[in-house]
């Protein structure tokens, strides 16, 4: 079964550093990775995907992450965060051969001005 | 184009009533995911539709129940409700197979009160 892990409820980080939330996974074969931003009350808004080849994946506010197969692990980061970043986060992962997505608990990031 | 529509957007009901939620995929999609999210539990499956057939289902009791119609519009119901249902429902559509289905578009969801 495939499984996703946020091992920090929630990361404060000051305005203009950097940040970073964690994500580990466990899933057979090479997964899909994806990042999703969660504001109050709304749906998930999809932030980046890893499917295949660079391991460091761009996507949309300034936001990356690299995939790092040896540690099962797809780390958020952006370099200078912003007060309107401050968002729950989640992390998911997708069997390449199984349509169902799981995700993680999520992680709270609190940007503090 | 038009975004994941999921209606209503809120929705209060009393213990015992049941209850019925819609989603409409973006044009193209043909499947249609639930989650239910709660602050204790996180984003919990609880099944996937595709193609009008349950492909895949999460662990929820047989009260939460859902269809999928040839539009690829789709439909969750919940009876006999009880206070741990509220929740917010979310909806996600994806093209459910081949190239390009990577992921999922999400709506903004519906927020079931249960009281």
């Amino acid at each position: 079964a495939q499984s996703v892990a946020q091992p920090e409820d929630q990361v404060n980080v000051a305005e203009g550093n950097p940040l970073t939330v964690k994500c580990t996974y466990s899933v057979s074969g090479n997964p899909y990775l994806f990042w999703y931003v969660q504001y109050p009350n709304r749906g998930l808004q999809f932030l980046l995907k890893y499917i295949t080849g660079d391991n460091l994946v761009k996507g949309s506010y300034g936001f990356e992450a690299e995939f790092n197969k040896s540690q099962t692990s797809f780390h958020l980061k952006k370099p200078s965060a912003l007060v309107s970043d401050s968002a729950l986060y989640f992390c998911a992962v997708r069997d390449r051969g199984y349509q169902k997505v799981t995700f993680g608990t999520g992680t709270k990031l609190q940007v503090i001005p | 184009k038009a975004g994941v529509t999921q209606t209503p957007r809120y929705l209060i009901k009393t213990r015992g009533q049941q209850v019925t939620l819609s989603c409409s995929p973006i044009s193209g999609h043909r499947s249609v995911s639930w989650y239910q999210q709660t602050p204790g539990q996180g984003l919990q499956f609880l099944f996937e539709y595709f193609s009008e057939t349950q492909r895949n289902k999460g662990n929820f009791p047989g009260r939460f129940s859902g269809r999928q119609f040839s539009n690829s519009r789709s439909e969750m119901n919940v009876s006999t409700l009880e206070l741990g249902d509220s929740a917010l429902y979310l909806c996600a559509s994806s093209s459910g197979q081949g190239r390009g289905n990577y992921g999922y578009t999400f709506g903004s969801g519906t927020r079931l009160t249960v009281v």
